[in-house]
């Protein structure tokens, strides 16, 4: 099946840092990949939607500004938490959806990166 | 709007117990229905799918049929193994495709020796 792999898988970082997370699929081209957050017990929040060669599309009640995507090539996506707090720390999953999945929506996931903000 | 409602965890079985964890959705037409399935430490994983009525997904002997008619997507294993604990997650994309999957909130299943 078709892989997507995060880098990295875990990161700690100090207050008021920020963090590059990848995303990348292996062996597809992924115009469009997605970002999740996950909160320890609960289900997985959208973040944003990662356009290739577009701005990304976030959903309502994501700071745009703190969580930035960049989506510069098929295969690579990343989201940069800037100015990164401990409210910030979570566990971020990335997901694409091969071409034939456009209809039916079927995601592939990265691994997952746990963040933790000291 | 569309949401997917799954019963609550955790549940706890033996092993070899038959496994049931419901999920029932509400969406307009016909969705795409998932199953996936995250163990610890880690992201999701399709565990399988149907994408219209009267279908079944099946994979790694777990079962789940589209139900229309009761709009659920209950998830089964006739005999759970300790490798099987992990967190599954039903799931539905609108009809017509689109970029957005709709998450229930994920029932935990821890199997014991």
């Amino acid at each position: 099946g078709a892989v997507v792999s995060q880098h990295p898988s875990w990161v700690i970082c100090k207050s008021g840092t920020s963090v590059k997370i990848e995303c990348r699929s292996l062996d597809f081209q992924a115009t469009t990949m997605f970002w999740y957050r996950q909160f320890p017990k609960q289900s997985l929040m959208l973040m944003a939607t990662s356009n290739e060669g577009s701005k990304a599309t976030y959903e309502q009640g994501v700071e745009k500004d703190k969580f930035l995507i960049n989506h510069a090539s098929l295969t690579l996506s990343t989201l940069t938490v800037t100015s990164a707090h401990p409210e910030d720390s979570s566990f971020y999953i990335c997901s694409a959806r091969i071409p034939s999945g456009r209809t039916t929506g079927e995601l592939f996931f990265g691994e997952g990166s746990r963040l933790t903000v000291l | 709007g569309d949401s997917v409602t799954q019963m609550e965890g955790p549940v706890t079985l033996s092993e070899e117990a038959f496994l049931t964890i419901n999920c029932t959705y509400t969406a307009t037409g016909y969705p795409s229905l998932f199953w996936y399935v995250q163990y610890p430490g880690e992201g999701l994983q399709l565990l399988l799918k149907a994408t219209k009525a009267d279908d079944k997904g099946s994979n790694k002997g777990f079962e789940a049929t589209y139900r229309k008619e009761t709009t659920s997507f209950h998830l089964e294993k006739g005999s759970v193994q300790v490798s099987d604990s992990a967190v599954y997650f039903c799931a539905l994309n609108p009809t017509g495709g689109g970029n957005k999957l709709t998450f229930g909130t994920g029932t935990q299943l821890k199997v014991e020796l």
